[in-house]
Formats: C-alpha cells, sequence, structure tokens
C-alpha cells in the first residue's frame, strides 16, 4: 500500500461545481502540502499545514481552502471550480527537523 | 519572483553518455538542496540531496555538485540510461522558525534518454 494516498486519482468536474481531493499518510508524519502542477510552471505551493492546528496559505491559495481532520488527513477543496484549475494535484508529507518530502501519485483534475 | 530557476525545460543525450541538469538559486538563506524524479502518472520521488556545508554528494550514478559562490549546483548522471528519461526537479530548501523545513520547486528540466 501506498504511504501517501490521495483520492481520487482523476476527476471531471464541471465549472462552479463544488470538489473536495482528499490525501491520507500512514508515514507518521506530522506536515502536510497541497501542491499542484501546471505545464512549464512546475510545482507551486497551494497550502500546508505543519501539525493539526497550523494551516498555512502558500503562493497560490486563491481559490482553494483545506481542512486537516487528523494527522494523517489533509484535503483540498474548490469551493467553486474554475477552468484554470485543471491541473496535477500532489499531496506531500513530511516529518519535523528532516529535509525530504514523500508526495503521493497526484489527482488530475479536469474543470470543463 | 523566482528563487529557482532551471533555465533548460528539457534535454536529451544519448544512452551511456553523461546528462548534466543545471539548477540556479537566488535565496542565500537556503541551506539544503534536493533532487526529486518525476515519471509520468507518478508523484515527485526524492532523488538525492546535498548539505549547503558540502560541494560534492556522489551515489551511484548520480552525483551532485554545489557552487555556493555562484549559487548554481548541477546533477550529473553517468552513465544515462533510458529508465533515467523523467522530470527533474531542483528543491531547495531552508528551516523556517520552530524547526519547519519548507521547500521550494524549480519548474523542472524533462530528460530523454534515447537508446
Amino acid at each position: 500500500d501506498a504511504d501517501v494516498t490521495q483520492t481520487p486519482r482523476n476527476r471531471i468536474t464541471k465549472t462552479g461545481k463544488r470538489i473536495m481531493l482528499e490525501c491520507s499518510q500512514t508515514k507518521g508524519h506530522d506536515r502536510m502540502y497541497w501542491y499542484r502542477q501546471d505545464p512549464g510552471l512546475g510545482l507551486r505551493l497551494i497550502y500546508y499545514s505543519f501539525d493539526v492546528k497550523d494551516i498555512n496559505k502558500g503562493e497560490i491559495s486563491d481559490g482553494y481552502s483545506v481542512s486537516r481532520q487528523a494527522q494523517a488527513k489533509f484535503s483540498l477543496s474548490l469551493e467553486s471550480a474554475i477552468p484554470n484549475q485543471t491541473a496535477l494535484y500532489f499531496c506531500a508529507t513530511s516529518l519535523q527537523g528532516k529535509t525530504g518530502y514523500t508526495f503521493g501519485s497526484g489527482t488530475r483534475l479536469t474543470v470543463v | 519572483d523566482q528563487q529557482v530557476k532551471q533555465n533548460s525545460p528539457s534535454l536529451s543525450v544519448q544512452e551511456g553518455r553523461i546528462s548534466i541538469l543545471n539548477c540556479d538559486y537566488t535565496n542565500s538563506m537556503f541551506d539544503y538542496f534536493l533532487w526529486y524524479k518525476k515519471y509520468p502518472a507518478e508523484g515527485p520521488t526524492f532523488l538525492i540531496s546535498i548539505s549547503s556545508i558540502k560541494d560534492k554528494n556522489e551515489d551511484g550514478r548520480f552525483t551532485v555538485f554545489l557552487n555556493k559562490s555562484a549559487k548554481h549546483l548541477s546533477l550529473h548522471i553517468v552513465p544515462s540510461q533510458p529508465g533515467d528519461s523523467a522530470v527533474y526537479f531542483c528543491a531547495p530548501g531552508q528551516w523556517g522558525g520552530g524547526s519547519n523545513y519548507k521547500l521550494t520547486f524549480g519548474k523542472g528540466t524533462l530528460l530523454t534518454v534515447n537508446p
């Protein structure tokens, strides 16, 4: 089983719909992150959480919200999806005091 | 303002030859530098890293060089193999307050190794 699991793997949704992407981890890491990847733009940070009670905006948080339901779960919501939110979304985890991140396999989201 | 630049969006090399991927950064507070590798339909995976107190780190076919004065690092793959074809991300990081560590990712370089 994957250490960092993202659901769904693929999703097509309509403009204006609310959608939630979920991330769960079994690594016991306390830090969790949401990134989006667009062609030519690399990985851009949306939100991050250093523990259950700590939520921080990244560089592109507009149009997104997050919830850290437990240490192992971190969900990303698009309140009203728009086509330019079509992208590949990655969840990542890390451990306090350590430098490396572990990524999930990604969710490909298409907003039509 | 881009703190991490990977100026080559793509690189193509022949199998068996050397691949050199470059990364430039502007933030002098970065103290640890990681490389991640990403295959299509998969998440990025950690490849190799280097601390700012070193100028070279080697792991098998992969070597990372760091030139702090030039704010430049490079990843060398020797010999290159077709299975190395992937997107490579440079990801420097710095310690924030309370032992919080955050990575900043470059835009990535697509390496294609031709048989």
